[in-house]
C-alpha cells in the first residue's frame, strides 16, 4: 500500500535561518506531489506541484522554493526564512489513476 | 477564481443525531469534489471524492452530494460518535489532477457524548 511520509512534525526557526522540510512516498511510481500551507483560520494554499522529476511549478510568489531530486522525494526550501513563513506545511500525493488526494501528517513550523 | 465557502465554521451535535455538513463554491465548472477530514494538528484524510457527472458519494455512516447547477455539496453524517470530532473540509477541483483544487476553511464538528 501507498505511505506518505513527512518530516520534521514540529520546527522552531529563528529569523533569517535556513528551511528543508522532506517529504518522501513509497508505494508508488510517478506520484504527482504537492505542497499545501495551512494558516490558522484559513484554507490550504497550494504552494507548488511537481509532475516528475526536475519538474516544479509554483503558485503564489513568496520566500520559498521545492525541488524533486527523485520520483518519490520531495523538498521544501528557503534560504532565510520570514515570521510570515510561520504555519502548517503539508505534503500530498496523487496517484496517476487515483483522482483522491492523500496527505502527510504535515510540519508545524513556527518562525520567531 | 473559484471560492469554497463552509459554513458554519462550528457545529456542535449531541452523539447519535444525523448532521449535514454544508459546502458551497462559485464556478460550477468543476471537474470533482472532495471532503475530507482533519483531527487537530494532523494532516488531512480522504473521505469522498465525486466527479462531476455523479450526484453522490456513500461511504459507511458519510454520503456527500454534489449539485453543481446551485454550486453545493453536502456531507451527511448518520449517527454522530464522538469519534466523529473533526474538522471537515471541501475542495473543489477544475480539471484533472489536482493542481488547482480549492480549499475551504472547513467545518469544526464537536460530537457531544
Amino acid at each position: 500500500s501507498q505511505t506518505i511520509h513527512q518530516w520534521p512534525a514540529t520546527l522552531v526557526q529563528p529569523v533569517g535561518s535556513p528551511l528543508s522540510l522532506e517529504c518522501t512516498v513509497e508505494g508508488t511510481s510517478n506520484p504527482n506531489l504537492y505542497w499545501y500551507r495551512q494558516a490558522a483560520g484559513r484554507g490550504l494554499q497550494l504552494l507548488f506541484y511537481s509532475v516528475g522529476i526536475g519538474q516544479i511549478s509554483s503558485e503564489v510568489p513568496q520566500n520559498l522554493s521545492a525541488s524533486r531530486p527523485q520520483d518519490r522525494q520531495f523538498i521544501l526550501s528557503s534560504k532565510k526564512l520570514l515570521l510570515s513563513d510561520s504555519g502548517f506545511y503539508l505534503c500530498a500525493w496523487q496517484g496517476a489513476d487515483n483522482e483522491k488526494l492523500f496527505f502527510g501528517s504535515g510540519t508545524q513550523l513556527s518562525v520567531l | 477564481k473559484q471560492e469554497v465557502t463552509q459554513i458554519p465554521a462550528a457545529l456542535s451535535v449531541p452523539e447519535g443525531e444525523n448532521l449535514v455538513l454544508n459546502c458551497s463554491f462559485t464556478d460550477s465548472a468543476i471537474y470533482n469534489l472532495q471532503w475530507f477530514r482533519q483531527d487537530p494538528g494532523k494532516g488531512l484524510t480522504s473521505l469522498l471524492l465525486i466527479q462531476s457527472s455523479q450526484r453522490e458519494q456513500t461511504s459507511g455512516r458519510l454520503n456527500a452530494s454534489l449539485d453543481k447547477s446551485s454550486g453545493r455539496s453536502t456531507l451527511y453524517i448518520a449517527a454522530s460518535q464522538p469519534g466523529d470530532s473533526a474538522t471537515y473540509l471541501c475542495a473543489a477541483g477544475p480539471g484533472f489532477g489536482n493542481e488547482k483544487l480549492t480549499f475551504g476553511t472547513g467545518t469544526r464538528l464537536t460530537i457531544i457524548p
